[in-house]
């Protein structure tokens, strides 16, 4: 039962470049998040997506993009990464009530 | 929105001390709370939720009772050992209508032999 699955585990970007962060859950649920956590902060919602083919903002989306690409997969886009996107990465998908699944996180690092 | 508030850490306790670690929430409606737990290089887990008022949840030893009339749902344990050692969220979803899951700033906890 893998649970939510995200990819890649460690990236390093120059400043400007572009990526995609990827995201699937396989516990039929229809809610999906996109969280980054910094030190002192804790987790910051960046998008959330409530259902297939819906996606809203965050407390933080300013230089992000997302796509509900079907109920399984959720993606997050850094179109270009600034150093201030340096953190870690968090996918989750939950269930009616609320009670979420994470993913293992993606270290992102932007020099 | 929804806003959830707990404590600052970090907190540091001896081995089976008592443990409480406040979250208090911002909600008109009845969301849904949770405690997550957070092992070092690791992504988040549930430790026990509660969804609907005075539910008490439970796991591992922690406790927490949603109180409605004091917006909160504190996390309690009677002994804590070593392996207790993670960080902590509050959190909650649900608040009117909403599939938003906000999380408090977490607690650091760490327990000494």
């Amino acid at each position: 039962n893998a649970g939510v699955t995200q990819t890649p585990k460690f990236q390093v970007l120059k400043t400007g470049q572009s990526m995609t962060l990827q995201c699937a859950q396989d516990m039929n649920h229809n809610s999906m998040y996109w969280y980054r956590q910094d030190p002192g902060m804790g987790l910051r919602l960046i998008y959330y997506s409530a259902s297939e083919g819906t996606t809203d903002k965050g407390e933080v989306p300013n230089g992000y993009n997302v796509s509900r690409l079907n109920k399984r997969e959720f993606s997050l886009r850094l179109e270009s990464a600034a150093p201030s996107q340096t953190s870690v990465y968090f996918c989750a998908s939950s269930d009616r009530q609320g009670e979420a699944f994470f993913g293992q996180g993606t270290r992102l690092t932007v020099v | 929105g929804n806003s959830v508030t707990q404590m600052e850490g970090p907190v540091t306790l001896s081995e089976e001390a008592f443990l409480t670690i406040n979250c208090t929430y911002t909600a008109t409606g009845y969301p849904s709370l949770f405690w997550y737990v957070q092992y070092p290089g690791e992504g988040l887990q549930l430790l026990l939720k509660a969804t609907k008022a005075d539910d008490k949840g439970s796991n591992k030893g922690f406790e927490a009772t949603y109180r409605k009339e004091t917006t909160s749902f504190h996390l309690e344990k009677g002994s804590v050992q070593v392996s207790d050692s993670a960080v902590y969220f509050c959190a909650s979803f649900g608040e009117a209508g909403s599939y938003q899951l906000t999380f408090g700033k977490g607690t650091k906890l760490s327990v000494i032999p």
